[in-house]
């Protein structure tokens, strides 16, 4: 199969930084997105990787090891409206236009 | 406004009842999927279609079954057959480039409750 594997749940503290890491099978991978979702909403889009390196968009940047099958999303200067889950999802070749996600990490953001 | 729409937002199901979400969007994409999202799991794909008149079976497609009649639509029917249908369902569409996956754009969602 295709796993993506990513922690289930996170704390951290307002204003400060956090990593939320996943992993892939790297057989077939073609691109890394992440998206963020709050508790009963669709999720929103916030980046997509698909060469190695850091993609910075404001206070959140994203990762990616190509080799090591390996991302993380780098959210800094944290705000409480940042609690949400974050949802690592892969696309592979031939896969036709699907993405498999992961089951989502839950970020808990406390004063 | 260009979007995604699902409706309704609550859905209701009785034993032994087949119902229809639906799923709209005026984004001109080709491609519209189906997720189903329980809690603490990743979303899992139902079903999925890249163009008019043509879908494929996702991971989890027992029980359930679309049409996609027209470019901007992509109803989900959840038959009596599918004996644990309470979850949250999600549409998302997406622009088609060949082998490049383009980003995936999600409706609001459809909760799903069994009477």
């Amino acid at each position: 199969g295709q796993n993506i594997d990513q922690p289930t749940e996170m704390t951290a503290t307002e204003g400060a930084i956090v990593q939320i890491n996943c992993t892939y099978q790297t057989s077939g991978f073609n691109g890394l997105f992440w998206y963020q979702q709050h508790a009963g909403e669709a999720p929103t889009f916030l980046s997509y990787n698909v060469l190695d390196g850091l993609e910075e968009k404001g206070r959140f940047s994203s990762f990616l090891s190509r080799s090591k099958g390996y991302s993380y999303l780098l959210l800094k200067e944290l705000q409480m409206k940042d609690s949400a889950s974050y949802l690592c999802a892969a696309s592979f070749t031939g896969g036709g236009n699907k993405l498999t996600f992961g089951t989502g990490t839950q970020l808990k953001v406390e004063l | 406004d260009g979007g995604i729409t699902q409706s309704p937002k609550y859905l209701f199901r009785k034993e032994g009842q087949n119902v229809t979400l639906s799923c709209e969007q005026n984004l001109n994409h080709d491609a519209m999927y189906w997720y189903r999202q329980d809690p603490g799991q990743g979303l899992r794909l139902i079903y999925y279609s890249q163009i008019v008149n043509d879908f494929q079976k996702g991971d989890i497609a027992e029980g359930y079954s679309v049409s996609r009649e027209k470019k901007e639509s992509f109803p989900l029917t959840v038959t009596s057959a599918q004996k644990n249908p309470t979850a949250f369902y999600l549409c998302a569409s997406t622009r088609t480039s060949g082998d490049v996956q383009e980003t995936q754009y999600f409706g609001p969602g459809t909760r799903l409750l069994v009477l």
